[in-house]
């Protein structure tokens, strides 16, 4: 069974320019949440996809936004980045989007915008 | 402000020693889970607990569910080097997405 698997590991932008990052859910799971962790905190959540419809959206602006595939892999796009976007994206897929569901974490997309 | 507030930030600790991580939130959790994260990783899940004054083990690992499922602990027997990591405690509110804690970094010495 494979895991949940985020591409790219590591990235370099500059601010304004624009950024797609890329994940794989698990085997049989429907369901994809994106988190941003800053450094010293713990994640935020970003938005989550359930068959393939946005299902749910944290406090982040609308240049954060989402896809997902008939596969049930998902993007992250993120707009006119800013300094304050440098994070590590983490990505969680889950059999579906209850809130009991367990959300099995990719090992994120650390990103860095100078 | 945080919905979940972790206590302490950082704790650095001999093996063998006793710990406790603190989880407390003004707002009531329909369930609270406990991660472990190491660098370079994605957090891992170690528990959930879903009803109030729940007590869970997991080898040298307690963790608690406050009777009025707004707080929680986990307290670690006898740590070890291979407990060093980030604890996140993350809560669902009714209705609503996981929130997660800012984490406590624990760091236990050989």
């Amino acid at each position: 069974e494979t895991g949940v698997t985020q591409s790219p590991t590591h990235l370099i932008k500059t601010r304004g320019q624009q950024v797609t990052l890329r994940c794989s859910s698990q085997s049989g799971h429907n369901t994809v949440s994106w988190y941003q962790q800053a450094l010293g905190q713990g994640p935020q959540f970003i938005f989550q996809y359930y068959r393939e419809e946005e299902n749910g959206r944290g406090n982040f602006p609308p240049r954060f936004s989402g896809l997902q595939f008939p596969n049930y892999s998902s993007e992250l796009n993120v707009n006119a980045l800013e300094l304050d976007d440098s994070a590590l994206y983490l990505c969680a897929s889950s059999l579906s989007a209850g809130a009991m569901d367990t959300q099995y974490f990719g090992p994120g997309t650390r990103l860095t915008v100078l | 402000t945080q919905l979940l507030e972790q206590s302490p930030q950082f704790l650095s600790i001999q093996e063998g020693e006793n710990l406790t991580v603190y989880c407390n939130s003004s707002s009531v959790f329909s369930s609270l889970q406990w991660y472990r994260q190491e660098p370079g990783e994605g957090p891992v899940l170690l528990v959930t607990v879903v009803t109030g004054g729940e007590v869970k083990k997991l080898k040298r690992l307690t963790f608690q569910f406050g009777d009025a499922r707004k707080d929680s602990s986990l307290h670690i027997t006898a740590a070890q080097p291979g407990d060093t990591g980030l604890y996140l405690c993350a809560g669902v509110p009714y209705g609503n997405k996981l929130v997660f804690g800012a984490g406590t970094i624990l760091r236990v010495k050989s």
